[in-house]
């Protein structure tokens, strides 16, 4: 299994522009998670989808920020526009613990994560 | 809401032993967590715990659960400069998100 896999792994780009992530989970995961980390604010989970159904958006700090996960196997977190307090570490997580499972041992399998630039 | 917290710095000698803490709010929690960061690099599952257990061992891994204190630490044996990272202890809340701390940063001194 080649992991979570996030893409691209660095993005720079100027401010106002569109940003898009991607994040392709471990195959047979029903969970994905996205964070971000700062220095300032360490790791925030923005948003959290069981089964392609997005459960707990409440991390996502503005509607600039969307995230779509169209099947199991894909998802993207999108900024438009974006601004530059938006650089940080974007991690895509999968795991296969969901609602009324009791798998939380499993933990999270996280990806090498995308460095933004926002200039 | 829950919280996990973590102090910031840790720095040992190559060989000693080094004992990373962590404190949790929610004793609801099923399950607790080791993840470690080397840099350039996505979070690394080290262990877990379940709440019913006081300890765990893993080779040179110990983790040590106070469920009374909310309580968690990581002993880790023989520290070599390998172990030099970011460590994030982390909670299960019940909806099965993860809580994680901000990290204490391991240097280990030749």
């Amino acid at each position: 299994d080649a992991g979570v896999i996030q893409s691209p792994r660095h993005e720079v780009t100027e401010m106002g522009q569109e940003v898009t992530l991607r994040c392709k989970p471990i195959s047979g995961h029903n969970s994905l998670f996205w964070y971000r980390q700062t220095m300032m604010r360490g790791l925030e989970l923005l948003i959290y989808f069981n089964n392609n159904v997005p459960i707990d958006d409440s991390g996502m700090p503005e509607d600039r920020f969307s995230a779509k996960m169209p099947n199991a196997s894909f998802s993207t977190l999108k900024i438009q526009p974006s601004e530059p307090r938006d650089s940080a570490v974007y991690f895509c997580a999968s795991s296969t613990v969901g609602l009324g499972q009791l798998l939380a041992n499993y933990g999270y399998t996280f990806g090498s994560g995308t460095r933004l630039t926002v200039v | 809401g829950e919280d996990v917290e973590q102090s910031l710095f840790l720095s040992v000698r190559e060989g000693d032993s080094s004992v990373i803490n962590c404190t949790y709010t929610d004793s609801s929690s099923t399950y607790l967590y080791w993840y470690k960061q080397e840099p350039g690099a996505g979070l690394q599952l080290l262990t877990y715990i379940f709440s019913n257990m006081d300890m765990k061992q893993d080779q040179r891994l110990t983790v040590l659960l106070n469920k009374k204190d909310k309580h968690l630490s990581l002993r880790i044996a023989d520290t070599q400069t390998g172990d030099s990272a970011i460590y994030f202890c982390a909670e299960m809340d019940s909806s099965y998100k993860l809580i994680f701390g901000s990290g204490t940063r391991l240097l280990v001194r030749p």
